[in-house]
């Protein structure tokens, strides 16, 4: 079946902007999480869906991230007013629910901030 | 805080060589603990996954041990190919009260097989 799929592969934007990332998780998969992968801080976990509850936000590093997700399913992570510490590779994940099952992670967006 | 180290942070072998790649972790309160491979440019590969319970999982020629009490966890490769050339990471799912499960990662070993 269709794994994780992610958009847009890459984005280059400029400095200010507002920027859009989408994740399509594996059908079926109640838990959805986004991580992101820097050079300098390796991969680290921003923020976390589990079906109706309220989202796990501990890992965004600002107020200018945010991210819903949809129907239970589609999620968009929103990075206003990018800056250049924000380019990164930003990867989704999702599993069968929280806890014991495996994390699936999409391709990832590649964030070029100029 | 979950604190994750990975040891050695790169690796380069002729091919044929059996693996062993080190990680370990600060906090034993963990659910499972995932071993995944990224290729360059991109994203995760999930490899094994050892429930907190067991002691290792095995996939082919890729083994995974467990010891939760002393926070490590070793994935061990036989027979490598130039194939394997990645880097490999390990990430424990954290149980402590609160958490969503989320991963913490080490920063990873990159490895070369060389034919």
């Amino acid at each position: 079946g269709a794994g994780v799929s992610q958009s847009p592969s890459n984005k280059v934007t400029e400095k200010g902007k507002d920027v859009e990332l989408r994740c399509d998780p594996i059908s079926g998969h109640t838990a959805l999480y986004w991580y992101r992968q820097s050079l300098g801080q390796g991969l680290e976990f921003l923020i976390y869906f589990q079906g109706n509850s309220a989202p796990d936000k501990s890992g965004l590093p600002s107020d200018r991230f945010s991210a819903e997700r949809t129907g239970g399913s589609v999620s968009t992570l929103t990075i206003q007013r990018t800056q250049q510490e924000d380019s990164a590779v930003y990867l989704c994940a999702s599993s069968l629910e929280e806890g014991l099952w495996t994390q699936y992670f999409g391709p990832g967006t590649r964030l070029l901030v100029l | 805080k979950q604190e994750v180290t990975q040891i050695p942070a790169a690796l380069s072998v002729p091919e044929g060589e059996n693996l062993v790649l080190n990680c370990s972790f600060t906090d034993s309160a963990i659910y499972n603990l995932q071993w995944f491979r990224q290729d360059p440019g991109k994203g995760l590969t999930s490899l094994l996954l050892i429930q907190s319970s067991q002691r290792e999982q095995t996939s082919g020629r890729l083994n995974a041990s467990l010891d939760k009490s002393s926070g490590r966890s070793t994935l061990y490769i036989a027979a490598s190919q130039p194939g394997d050339s990645a880097t490999y990471l390990c990430a424990p799912q954290c149980s402590f009260s609160g958490n969503t499960g989320k991963l913490i990662f080490g920063q990873g070993t990159t490895l070369q097989v060389k034919p």
